[in-house]
């Protein structure tokens, strides 16, 4: 599973747009970008996935440059209720790899 | 919501006690999962489940003990833990054990105490 790099804490205010950014310069090329999201004593929940370029849902937003070494989960106007932890995952369907949950990036919205 | 259902929500037990957590999904997946997750850790991979076999444990101390008897259900039975075992434990399922790209699907977890 290649190894991921996220910043351990942001602080943002209600009505901005929030960008989270996950460093992975080990990807493979059949690895996936996968992100979830989990609020205190919850279980994750699945924001968003991609390969390459711009992948876009009802909650996110995600960016992923062309050397694919990076991506950014983007939150379009957050609210208090995304205060949250936010992991981001890269790996590949078809390799064995171990599932790794990294420390993620804790996100705390102002008022 | 997400499908996958947790039981009990929260369990105190005492070192010597033996109980079971429950974990129910119900959306047709192949794969169930059982993590650990201690005050401000990392998600930590228990046991993996595919269609009904361990595929995969992570050096999981012999008091936990897992049981998947159909694809829908799984088990983790507890036996004279400790303290340090205190900590919230989620199930999660996907369509098969082939995470990230497959999507996990997590329940609300158990939080359990040890006295």
């Amino acid at each position: 599973l290649a190894k991921t790099t996220q910043p351990i804490s942001m602080d943002s205010y209600e009505g901005q747009e929030v960008n989270i950014t996950c460093s992975h310069n080990n990807i493979a090329t059949n690895d996936y970008i996968t992100w979830y999201q989990q609020f205190p004593s919850q279980g994750p929940r699945f924001i968003i996935q991609g390969y390459k370029t711009k992948v876009t849902n009802e909650v996110a937003s995600l960016f992923i440059p062309a050397d694919r070494k990076s991506s950014t989960l983007s939150l379009p106007r957050v609210s208090l209720s995304d205060t949250a932890v936010y992991y981001c995952l890269v790996g590949d369907r078809g390799r064995d790899d171990k599932i790794i949950f990294g420390k993620g990036t804790r996100l705390h919205i102002l008022p | 919501e997400t499908g996958v259902t947790q039981t009990p929500r929260h369990l105190v037990m005492g070192m010597t006690n033996k109980k079971s957590l429950k974990c129910e999904q119900h959306l047709g997946h192949n794969a169930m999962y059982w993590y650990k997750q201690s005050a401000k850790k990392p998600l930590e991979l228990m046991f993996v489940y595919n269609f009904k076999e361990q595929t995969e444990n992570n050096s999981v101390p012999s008091r936990f003990s897992p049981e998947c008897p159909n694809s829908s259900h799984l088990f983790l039975h507890l036996h004279t833990l400790q303290p340090e075992d205190s900590a919230l434990y989620l199930c999660a399922s996907s369509q098969d054990s082939q995470p990230p790209t497959d999507t996990q699907y997590f329940g609300p977890g158990t939080r359990l105490t040890v006295l």
